[in-house]
């Protein structure tokens, strides 16, 4: 089992959906949470962490169930500019964090 | 500069060159990761240093990969005897225990 799993997508929604993806790791023991977002042929960047209470920002919301060891994005009224692909990652206090393997949004006109 | 800086941006070589890759980390980040991410799949982990600790090389695939960081700053990946199966991007990133920072990645052709 990897540590993290995504599912890859492709997610194809048209502009103004809300769309959400989830993300399951097998540590319990991690005290970390983020979503990074990588563009076509770019490296990835830090979206947002993700916290118990859970987190917004702007139409991005992020949730955490350390329970069933999930993390979610959920992102509402989509642009075309939110097209790429979005990492789970989760810092198993390890030292070094642990990166899914993306799930692609493709957001159409 | 102000962010993670990678070169070359990309470097074609023949099967069977070493090459060498450079990263230069953000002024006092501690921590420097390499990676490496084939066509359309996600980061592989290659090798993890914090400050003067022992590097972390478990996901070196194999010996023809090596990696230094001198004085706990710019560092160098090395790859000897290259083979097709290592071309993809290679990204270097910098940072604290929960955010890292890429830099732009070098592109490895091996034809």
């Amino acid at each position: 089992r990897k540590e993290v799993e995504q599912d890859p997508g492709p997610f194809n929604v048209p502009e103004g959906a809300t769309v959400a993806f989830n993300c399951t790791y097998s540590n319990s023991a991690s005290q970390s949470f983020f979503w990074y977002r990588q563009d076509c042929r770019k490296e990835p960047k830090l979206l947002m962490s993700v916290y118990s209470s859970g987190n917004e920002d702007g139409r991005f919301t992020a949730q955490l169930n350390r329970a069933s060891q999930y993390i979610s994005l959920l992102i509402r009224d989509s642009k075309l500019s939110d097209s790429a692909t979005y990492l789970c990652v989760v810092n198993p206090n390890t030292g070094k964090l642990i990166f899914g393997q993306g799930t692609t949004l493709q957001v159409k006109p | 500069g102000a962010g993670v800086s990678q070169s070359p941006s990309n470097k074609v070589t023949e099967k069977g060159k070493d090459v060498e890759l450079r990263c230069d980390p953000i002024s006092g980040h501690t921590a420097l990761y390499w990676y490496r991410q084939s066509l359309g799949q996600g980061l592989e982990f290659l090798i993890y240093f914090q400050g003067n600790s022992a590097p972390d090389k478990s996901g070196l695939p194999s010996d023809r990969f090596s990696a230094e960081r001198t004085g706990g700053s710019v560092s160098t990946l090395t790859i000897q005897r290259t083979q097709q199966e290592d071309s993809a991007v290679y990204l270097c990133a910098t940072g604290g225990r929960d955010t890292q920072y890429f830099g732009p990645g070098t592109r490895l052709t091996v034809l």
